[in-house]
């Protein structure tokens, strides 16, 4: 069974104090890992997907990359706007997502 | 940009009642899905559907759930006999052509069982 662990679950950080997510996960043929954002009372937005070990992905402050047993989410000088949940998910040969429980982000200003 | 979009947003029901939610993928897409997120836990999956058939089911979705897609836009998740563990948020993505494409979620709907 897959398993994808997300580590810490939560995080407060000054604005503009950057830091890192990490998702540690168990998968049998991983086909691609998703990090998406969720905002209270939403549903999870996309941010990026990883094919491979090696592989990095950037979108304004964030950057993700990917090993062969976790994935890692950097903020680099975060701003109160950057205050989400942020999930990890994995997807093996049957397609369907295997999410993590989230690591809660809160900047304060 | 496109989006998936779901009604209703919340849902109250009587347990032992039927339920359908409904969902609107993006238009060029070609498999879709439902999850479902109990208070203060993971995002679950349920099922997928693609080319007018599911392709694979959580253990969660038993004979009391049943999805639909009975036109070219809509895709329905129908719950026969709701219990009051089904109270959850159940949320609609979908994905382009290629199993490893992105899924697209919607807003989900809010069903809490009396």
């Amino acid at each position: 069974e897959d398993q994808v662990t997300q580590s810490p679950e939560a995080l407060r950080l000054q604005e503009g104090e950057s830091s890192s997510l990490n998702c540690s996960y168990t998968v049998s043929g991983l086909r691609g890992l998703f990090w998406y954002r969720q905002d209270p009372g939403k549903g999870p937005e996309f941010l990026f997907t990883l094919y491979s070990a090696g592989e990095e992905k950037e979108k304004e402050r964030l950057k993700a990359t990917l090993t062969k047993k976790e994935s890692f989410l950097h903020i680099t000088a975060p701003k109160p706007e950057d205050s989400a949940t942020y999930l990890c998910a994995v997807q093996a040969d049957d397609y369907k997502l295997s999410f993590g429980a989230g690591t809660t982000v809160t900047v304060r200003a | 940009e496109p989006e998936v979009t779901q009604t209703p947003s919340h849902q109250v029901t009587q347990m032992g009642q039927e339920v359908i939610l409904r969902c609107v993928p993006i238009s060029n897409h070609l498999y879709f899905y439902w999850y479902r997120q109990i208070l203060g836990q993971k995002v679950e999956f349920l099922v997928s559907f693609y080319n007018n058939e599911i392709s694979e089911k959580s253990e969660i979705f038993d004979d009391q759930f049943s999805v639909e897609r009975p036109d070219g836009s809509n895709f329905t998740l129908k719950i026969r006999s709701t219990k009051l563990e089904d109270s959850a948020m159940y949320f609609c993505a979908s994905s382009g052509a290629g199993g490893s494409q992105p899924q697209h979620f919607g807003d989900g709907t809010r069903l809490s069982i009396l």
